[in-house]
């Protein structure tokens, strides 16, 4: 199986700030790289597929960028509606499996 | 417009049977839920994500975690733009949120899950 590695787990930040999340595969799986965002008692939302194509209605200031087993998610300008758990997800090889999150939270 | 609605969990003891339901609807599976391949995605109690189980379109193709294979069985009925998950031999750490989600596929290559329902909530204790 595929291992997805988040870092980091857990994240504070301020209104405005660069942020970046790393997701590491434990093999090469191309592009077929997905990251999700979920607020608390909420499901996940796509946020970007293909791990750099921005899904409809996701704010440009999300961004993605990677190929092979190195990836990242950057947000440009953190927003109060930003702070929640991000997961990336590897889309190259079934089982399908998640990182196991990276919390970002208002510090 | 509601989009995907999961039913079924609940409480149930170890070593116990449970079926969920996921019934799409709207615009997206309109007129046909068949195009679409299907998964269903669970979430233990302050836990990350865990892909349990994922269906083609026409139902012939079926995948599973390592951790359900052969106690949970993955269906679908698209005359009725129906999911189905059917889970027997029930264990502690079954416990979770299940959520049921569509495939959002490119022209040779699926690209990530764009549709979740809210989750059915799924306790497994004695």
């Amino acid at each position: 199986d595929i291992q997805l590695t988040q870092s980091p787990s857990f994240l504070s930040a301020s209104v405005g700030d660069r942020v970046t999340i790393t997701c590491r595969a434990s093999q090469g799986i191309a592009i077929y790289l997905a990251w999700y965002q979920q607020k608390p008692g909420k499901a996940p939302k796509l946020l970007i597929y293909a791990a750099s194509t921005l899904q409809s209605g996701v704010p440009s200031r999300f961004s993605g960028s990677g190929s092979g087993t190195g990836f990242t998610l950057t947000i440009s300008s953190l927003q109060p509606e930003d702070f929640a758990t991000y997961y990336c997800q590897q889309l190259h090889d079934y089982p399908w499996t998640f990182g196991q999150g990276t919390k970002v939270e208002i510090k | 417009e509601v989009q995907l609605l999961e039913s079924g969990g609940g409480l149930v003891q170890p070593g116990g049977s449970l079926r969920l339901s996921c019934a799409a609807s709207g615009s997206t599976f309109s007129p046909s839920f068949s195009p679409y391949a299907m998964n269903w995605v669970r979430q233990a109690p302050g836990e990350g994500l865990d892909w349990v189980s994922a269906i083609s379109g026409s139902g012939a193709s079926t995948y599973y975690a390592d951790s359900v294979k052969g106690r949970f069985t993955i269906s679908r009925d698209n005359s009725k733009n129906m999911l189905y998950l059917q889970m027997n031999s029930l264990r502690v750490e079954d416990t979770a949120v299940y959520y049921c989600t569509k495939m959002f596929a490119g022209a040779s290559s699926y690209h990530g899950m764009d549709i979740w329902g809210q989750g059915t909530t799924v306790t497994v204790s004695s």
